[in-house]
């Protein structure tokens, strides 16, 4: 197993235009968190899944974010309408279920024209 | 809610010197400490962490942090860096990974540049 993969690794999008992630977990991690991180901050909490039950959603995720985790394996984040103030790293990482260490992917970066 | 602050954003430092990155955090339960460690373009990878026992836990590169309950601290150090620890570096904490679900909450980051 190769850890966490993230796809695509770089997406420039244009305003008002749909976009998704695509996020791999490692096999046996039943836990998936999707983090958003600005130029210059470190990583914030949007939403997290144990198994295909997401279970937890920041207040950051707003109407136009949806995430699904259907079989409990991958998942995706998509982002309905985008904005310029979407453009961030987004960082998907998985564990164990009451594991203490969470692996993050590569991330994929987003850049709203 | 818990917080966390890093007291730098950025920490240049000449090679061979020692270093300390400094993390507080705010929390009105029992919480675990991370450091995470984030290269140019990369994602995050996990340097050292506090669960329970003692307080000072290492790092397989030779880095340390403390954990200070009374200060609510989790100060980073290495006694002697390279090059090659030129990153970014992030102090987070969970409040449990059973039911709470273990979710992180970061700090700003520090950016450790390291001089010839």
């Amino acid at each position: 197993d190769t850890g966490v993969s993230q796809d695509p690794r770089h997406k420039i999008t244009k305003r008002g235009q749909n976009v998704t992630f695509r996020c791999d977990p490692i096999s046996e991690h039943n836990r998936l968190y999707w983090y958003r991180q600005t130029l210059g901050q470190g990583p914030e909490f949007l939403t997290y899944f144990q198994n295909e039950a997401q279970l937890e959603k920041s207040r950051l995720l707003s109407d136009r974010f949806s995430a699904e985790r259907p079989k409990g394996s991958f998942s995706t984040l998509e982002i309905q309408r985008t904005e310029q103030g979407d453009s961030a790293m987004y960082l998907c990482a998985s564990s164990l279920k009451g594991g203490a260490e969470a692996f993050f992917g590569q991330g994929t970066r987003l850049t709203v024209v | 809610a818990q917080s966390v602050t890093q007291l730098d954003s950025q920490v240049p430092v000449f090679e061979e010197a020692p270093v300390e990155l400094r993390c507080n955090y705010s929390s009105s339960v029992s919480v675990y400490l991370f450091w995470y460690v984030q290269y140019p373009n990369q994602g995050l990878q996990l340097l050292l962490k506090y669960l329970s026992g003692s307080t000072l836990v290492e790092s397989i590169n030779g880095f340390e942090a403390e954990f200070n309950k009374s200060q609510t601290s989790f100060h980073l150090r290495k006694p002697s860096v390279h090059i090659s620890d030129t990153a970014e570096y992030f102090c987070a904490v969970s409040v449990g990974f059973g039911t709470q679900g273990g979710k992180l909450i970061f700090g700003q980051g520090t950016e450790l540049s390291v001089k010839p």
